[in-house]
């Protein structure tokens, strides 16, 4: 079974400074891996995907990530935070055999001017 | 906006209750899947349904079912709640066509509380 650790609960940084989540997953064959992003009150929107190719993927809201398979590692990076990027990260696993997502538990990030 | 509804956003009922909850998925989209939210389980996958069938189900309590209609709306029915039931769940839909993967979009959640 696929699981996904996320070692950091909080994080705090400053505005325009960078930020890096990690993100580490167990899976036994090429994984689908994701990170969302919850703002308060608010549902999960999709920041990036990597499903196969090029390891190192864009995402919106300027937010990159890079698989590194000998590392079992999808960590999301963004060069300058904003006050909006405020909000709860979460990474996840998809299965190829029935495409369910296994969440980690979440790094939330508060941005201090 | 991600093209997924769910009803009711609140729901705020007592232990012993049945409530059902409704998600009406992306347009064009077959699968629906459904997973709680709550402060000490984190985000966990309850179930999936494609086109009307089951396809796969997680740590699903007995207490909890759920359905998929013809016109692919799908409803989690939870019955006898219990306080720790009380949680965010969320609804998402994706086209799944089974041989290949596709992101799955999120509704806002409906938040269920049980006094």
């Amino acid at each position: 079974a696929q699981s996904v650790t996320q070692p950091d609960i909080h994080i705090t940084v400053s505005e325009g400074a960078s930020l890096e989540l990690r993100c580490n997953y167990s899976y036994g064959a090429t994984p689908y891996l994701f990170w969302y992003v919850q703002s308060p009150g608010q549902g999960l929107q999709l920041l990036l995907k990597y499903f196969s190719g090029d390891t190192l993927v864009q995402g919106i809201k300027g937010f990159e990530a890079e698989f590194k398979r000998s590392q079992s590692s999808f960590n999301l990076r963004k060069p300058s935070v904003h006050w909006s990027d405020a909000a709860e990260y979460f990474c996840a696993v998809a299965s190829s055999n029935d495409y369910k997502l296994s969440f980690g538990a979440g790094t939330t990030v508060t941005v201090r001017a | 906006d991600s093209g997924v509804t769910q009803t009711p956003k609140h729901l705020i009922t007592a232990t012993g209750q049945r409530v059902t909850l409704r998600c009406s998925p992306r347009s064009g989209d077959l699968s629906v899947y459904w997973y709680q939210q709550s402060l000490d389980q984190g985000l966990q996958f309850l179930i999936h349904y494609y086109n009307g069938e089951e396809r796969a189900k997680g740590n699903i309590l007995e207490r909890f079912s759920a359905q998929q209609f013809p016109d692919l709306h799908s409803e989690l029915n939870l019955s006898s709640l219990e306080l720790g039931d009380s949680a965010l769940y969320f609804c998402a839909s994706n086209p799944y066509t089974g041989s290949s993967y596709n992101e799955q979009f999120f509704g806002p959640g409906t938040r269920l509380t049980v006094l």
